[in-house]
């Protein structure tokens, strides 16, 4: 069964980047989609993007130009970085693999979240 | 459309069957999948490609009508109450679109 495990600066200030590492245990991270999803407190989920080994990405466009997405199968991780944040940007971060064949996309396993505060 | 529509919120009697719906464009051409999560916990999968992951009782199954999903939760439990998020590809293919998610109470 495959864990993965959030890390990262609880709190950001404005403007900054922030920065977050999905470690992903007993799974070949090479195989799989890896995306991000947030959810702002009270809030539905918003999906941020995904990646793949091949380097393929794909980005949510109402964040287009500010996220960046990348993967160290060295260290078996992956990782989210969102520039010029706001406090729009406050959410839970969740890290997650994912499966895209044609018609069918899920989320199988999750990470338990990072809370990130945009904050002065 | 690029947009996944669930009810807010929706309840049912304990023992009781409950249908919650997802309707969206994309629907007509992509799968739908479901999510259950619960307060202060990350989302977990509960049905995708037509199907129910392991692990997952029953009581859970879908159904589909032309733009329109459901998820049906047979003779509901105290433990399903929860938020439900639907999702699919976008009609591009290459985003993920995912419902306001309905909030479902079981009294």
């Amino acid at each position: 069964q495959v864990q993965l495990q959030g890390s990262g600066p609880g709190q950001v200030k404005p403007s900054e980047t922030l920065s977050l590492t999905c470690t992903v245990s007993a799974d070949s991270i090479g195989r799989y989609f890896w995306g991000w999803i947030r959810q702002p407190a009270g809030k539905g989920l918003e999906w941020i993007g995904r990646f793949y080994s091949s380097g393929t990405t794909n980005y949510n466009a109402s964040l287009r130009g500010r996220v960046t997405m990348s993967l160290d199968t060295s260290k078996n991780h992956f990782s989210l970085k969102l520039t010029s944040v706001t406090a729009a940007d406050t959410a839970i971060y969740y890290c997650a693999r994912e499966t895209v064949f044609g018609v069918v996309q899920y989320f199988d396993s999750w990470g338990q979240g990072t809370l990130v505060t945009v904050s002065s | 459309s690029s947009e996944l529509t669930q009810d807010p919120a929706v309840s049912v009697a304990l023992g009781q069957t409950v249908s919650i719906t997802c309707q969206g464009d994309s629907l007509r051409r992509y799968y739908v999948t479901w999510y259950q999560q619960k307060p202060g916990q990350a989302p977990v999968l509960v049905f995708y490609d037509k199907q129910r992951p392991s692990g997952i009782p029953d009581r859970f199954s879908g159904s589909t009508s032309g733009n329109t999903d459901s998820l049906t939760i047979t003779g509901a439990q105290a433990e399903d109450e929860a938020d439900y998020y639907c999702s699919s590809r976008d009609s591009s293919g290459s985003s993920v679109l995912f419902g306001g998610g309905t909030k479902l109470t079981v009294l």
